[in-house]
């Protein structure tokens, strides 16, 4: 029973290029969640996706940032023309949708140069 | 708005020693939930405790307890016994019911312990 899978580990991009992070929630889960952690702080909510639908970005930054959570397949983060703040630990977490079930993976880190 | 406060950047504990990490929290809400997360050098983040606002009991799991005071809105995570491997950052955070579940973090609090 495989827990919340995050690809790649590690991701090193240029200044400009896109970055695609991927989120496979744990078996069962239909609710996916999206965190950014900048260093030193703590995780800040970006995005909450249920199959095909977008619940809630309110955490999403309006430009370069769009996420997806497809009927087949990972959930994906993407973000388009990176710059060096978006340098973070971007951490996806899958849930039931009730009760106290919550599973973060173990991130992605994304590093601009 | 949620907000969580962790006030403690830094901590000592001796090894085998019991040490406190303090949370307070301010919500309106009526249902919420509270989530304490370990995140070691490696950075993965382990859950280590929920405690649901209705509760009555003071959430336990192994050498982790969670002192919560709700009309204090506080939810202090307690280690006893110490080990080298609790060092680590340590995360307080709370889940609104009616909003969406998503979680709102603390700034977090570094555990050294030492030997």
């Amino acid at each position: 029973n495989a827990g919340v899978m995050q690809n790649p580990r590690h991701l090193v991009r240029r200044r400009g290029q896109e970055a695609r992070l991927r989120c496979s929630p744990m078996k069962g889960h239909s609710h996916v969640y999206w965190y950014r952690q900048l260093p030193e702080e703590g995780l800040k909510f970006m995005v909450y996706l249920q199959k095909e639908n977008i619940i809630d970005e309110s955490g999403m930054p309006k430009e370069r940032f769009s996420a997806e959570f497809p009927k087949e397949g990972p959930s994906i983060l993407r973000i388009q023309q990176v710059v060096r703040g978006d340098s973070a630990a971007y951490f996806c977490a899958s849930s039931t949708g009730g009760g106290e079930g919550y599973t973060f993976g173990s991130g992605t880190r994304l590093t601009v140069v | 708005a949620q907000k969580i406060t962790q006030t403690q950047p830094g901590m000592f504990v001796q090894e085998k020693e019991a040490v406190t990490l303090d949370c307070t929290y301010d919500t309106s809400d009526q249902s919420y939930g509270l989530f304490w997360y370990k995140q070691p050098s490696s950075g993965e983040m382990i859950f280590l405790i929920y405690q649901g606002s209705y509760d009555e009991q003071n959430a336990t799991e192994g050498r982790y307890s969670l002192n919560f005071q709700k009309a204090r809105k506080s939810a202090n995570l307690v280690i006893s016994a110490s080990q080298l491997g609790d060092s680590a950052m340590y995360f307080c955070a709370m889940r609104d019911h009616n909003a969406g579940n998503m979680l709102t973090f603390g700034g977090g609090t570094r555990l050294m312990v030492k030997p």
